[in-house]
């Protein structure tokens, strides 16, 4: 089994439409969930940073994570063609490691 | 807006040729990564550095690899001789404290192509 598994898409969606975009995982140590947006042949940038279960707003985007179901989400509303990208999730644990494991990433196209 | 910056953007070069990769963080920054992201691939992690060494590596950070931070502000990725495999985007990372407390900043990354 994958440390971190996210559906590759690609996801194509009306503008305005509600995105969701999910990652599981199977290590029950990860505390820390990100989750990035990369536009094509560029650097992952943040969107959201989540410590353990929990809800988290910012504008647009809301992250939830649900640890007892290895489960973590990201939901997009009202998206615009701008959205357009590919969405990383990465995940991280409180033993001391440094890296950050990242999922394959989900395309996702908002069509205008 | 603080970003990381990576130079070149793009690199070219001959199998088994050495290649340097510079990393500026941002600059208040304590803990430094590399990762790369062979095309088509996820992001995998390389390496992280602290307090001028380093702090974890993969496996893929092999003997062909090393790091410094020459100067107050630099970082960089050597690759002593390169293989067609290590064609791949390679992204440096930077965070204030100890990753998971504190997210990570990538920058646009280099383009590395072995030929």
């Amino acid at each position: 089994q994958k440390e971190v598994e996210q559906d590759p898409g690609p996801l194509s969606v009306p503008e305005g439409a509600i995105v969701s975009l999910n990652c599981t995982y199977s290590n029950s140590a990860f505390q820390y969930f990100m989750w990035y947006r990369q536009y094509s042949r560029k650097g992952p940038e943040l969107l959201m940073y989540t410590y353990s279960s929990g809800n988290k707003e910012d504008g647009r985007f809301t992250a939830q994570v649900d640890k007892s179901s290895k489960y973590i989400s990201l939901f997009i509303r009202d998206s615009q063609p701008s959205d357009s990208a590919t969405y990383l999730c990465a995940m991280s644990s409180t033993s001391g490691t440094y890296k950050y494991i990242f999922g394959t990433g989900t395309r996702l196209k908002v069509l205008a | 807006e603080p970003e990381v910056t990576q130079t070149p953007s793009h690199q070219v070069t001959q199998m088994g040729q050495e290649v340097i990769l510079r990393c500026v963080p941002i600059s208040n920054h304590l803990y430094f990564y590399w990762y790369r992201q062979i095309l088509g691939q996820k992001v995998e992690f390389l390496v992280s550095f602290y307090n001028n060494e380093i702090s974890e590596k993969s496996e893929i950070f092999d003997d062909q690899f090393s790091v410094e931070r020459p100067d107050g502000s630099n970082f960089t990725l050597k690759i002593r001789s390169t293989k067609l495999e290590d064609s791949a985007m390679y992204f440096c990372a930077s965070s204030p404290r100890l990753a998971g407390k504190e997210t990570q900043y990538f920058g646009p990354g280099t383009r590395l192509l072995v030929l």
